[in-house]
């Protein structure tokens, strides 16, 4: 079975611009998560969507948003970037999203912002 | 509320001795606890979760953890290291029967180095 997928795995984007990034979950999982990892911050909670619905949102600004398709692919967007929006993005997918069920984490995007 | 604490930032060991990544957790009920490890530009992985049945937890790759409700711990152990277990992993934990990914929390991580 096909791991979770991400792309693009490497962006460059400059401040002010906007940028979208996709993730395809392991077939059959309903659930996807995006994380924003970086040096400082170490792994934070983006969002979820099961179901093409957003199920839980983390403490970032507006800027940030995501959708999930019918096919549980899901995409997320940043506008307006900022430089301290470089960082990694993780998505993770899970079958049912439950906190005991395992996440199975794409490689990333490596998104710079200059 | 939950948290975790990964005691360690940074542990060198040489190959073939054992290995000990330190993580405590705060948590008002009793928890279910994950440990990932992420090699460079990679995702993570699991390596092995706690979700209250055995209390030593056995993972891939030879790692294991036991799970100590009187200390609070979940530390990470292997008998032998070996060059391939340099990475950095992680301590996650999230309350028990949650039915929401989000409540997972994740500790800051220690980076292991292997040394011949």
């Amino acid at each position: 079975k096909a791991g979770v997928t991400q792309t693009p795995r490497y962006l460059i984007k400059t401040r002010g611009q906007q940028v979208t990034l996709s993730c395809s979950p392991i077939s059959g999982h309903r659930s996807v998560s995006w994380y924003q990892q970086t040096p400082g911050q170490g792994l934070q909670f983006l969002f979820e969507y099961f179901s093409e619905t957003q199920r839980n949102k983390g403490n970032f600004p507006g800027r940030f948003s995501g959708r999930q398709f019918s096919n549980s692919r899901s995409e997320m967007n940043v506008s307006t970037l900022e430089l301290g929006d470089s960082a990694l993005y993780l998505c993770a997918s899970s079958l049912g999203g439950t906190g005991q069920e395992t996440q199975y984490f794409g490689p990333g995007t490596r998104l710079l912002v200059l | 509320a939950q948290s975790v604490t990964q005691l360690d930032s940074h542990v060198s060991v040489s190959e073939g001795t054992p290995v000990l990544l330190r993580c405590n957790y705060s948590s008002s009920y009793s928890p279910s606890l994950f440990w990932y490890v992420q090699h460079p530009n990679k995702g993570l992985q699991l390596l092995l979760k706690y979700t209250s049945a055995a209390t030593l937890v056995k993972g891939i790759n030879g790692f294991e953890a036991e799970f100590k409700k009187s200390e609070t711990s979940f530390h990470l152990t292997k008998p032998s290291a070996h060059m391939s277990d340099a990475a950095e992993y992680f301590c996650v934990v999230t309350p028990p029967h949650t039915g929401t990914a989000s409540k997972l929390t994740f500790g800051t991580g220690t980076r292991l180095q292997v040394t011949l």
